[in-house]
């Protein structure tokens, strides 16, 4: 049963333009949030995470949305750069830092 | 800061050869631990946690084991590699940090 779900295998977008990456879950006990990214071969890097008491979290041109009505967070990403090609995962936690992750996006930023 | 060492970086073995992958903890104590696989076209599944020696919770039935012999020593195991057992391993401490992986091939 995959409770962290990523439903968008992959994403293209223009350099320049909004990167928009989803992510639902289905167990309303998740409290804490996060987003990784990550490059063939590494270990994910941690982006940006959001309490469940918030609705939005910015970092930076990264900016992750919350809506616990509808068990769904987002990630978005202005402008998206070249550098920003990478698999993204979300990652879901209930109040310990034991994650559990969806299935990644592969975004590809092209010139 | 806390840093992970993980290794090997890759590492090719034969079916039915057993499997030993290390990871280490610095610049930190008494930290929670994880093993995590990711598969070929799939997202990272958790395989084991621990939040202190000897301490081994492991989330999915399968063919590995885990022990933690020191505070800041994470280690994954295997008696016998199966094709599937095949994939990227990472060791994460915390919900931040997470190693450099191994790439590990069954062939």
């Amino acid at each position: 049963d995959q409770q962290v779900k990523q439903n968008s295998p992959s994403l293209s977008v223009q350099e320049g333009r909004i990167s928009i990456l989803n992510c639902d879950y289905t167990n309303s006990m998740f409290d804490y949030f996060l987003w990784y990214k990550k490059y063939p071969a590494e270990g994910p890097t941690f982006l940006i995470s959001i309490s469940s008491i918030k609705d939005k979290n910015e970092d930076g041109r990264f900016t992750v949305f919350l809506n616990k009505s509808a068990k769904h967070l987002s990630l978005h990403i202005v402008p998206s750069q070249p550098g920003d090609s990478a698999v993204y995962f979300c990652a879901a936690s209930e109040g310990t830092d034991k994650l559990i992750f969806g299935t990644g996006t592969r975004l590809q930023v092209f010139p | 800061s806390q840093t992970i060492h993980q290794w090997p970086a890759t590492l090719v073995q034969p079916v039915g050869s057993p499997l030993s992958l290390e990871c280490t903890v610095e610049g930190t104590s008494n930290p929670n631990l994880y093993w995590y696989r990711q598969a070929a076209g799939r997202g990272l599944q958790l395989l084991f946690y621990s939040v202190g020696i000897g301490q081994i919770s492991s989330e999915v039935p399968q063919n590995l084991s885990a022990s933690r012999p020191q505070d800041r020593q994470f280690i994954l195991s295997s008696k016998k590699l199966l094709l599937s057992d095949s994939g990227f391993y990472l060791c994460a401490w915390g919900g931040y940090t997470f190693g450099s992986g191994t790439r590990l091939t069954v062939v």
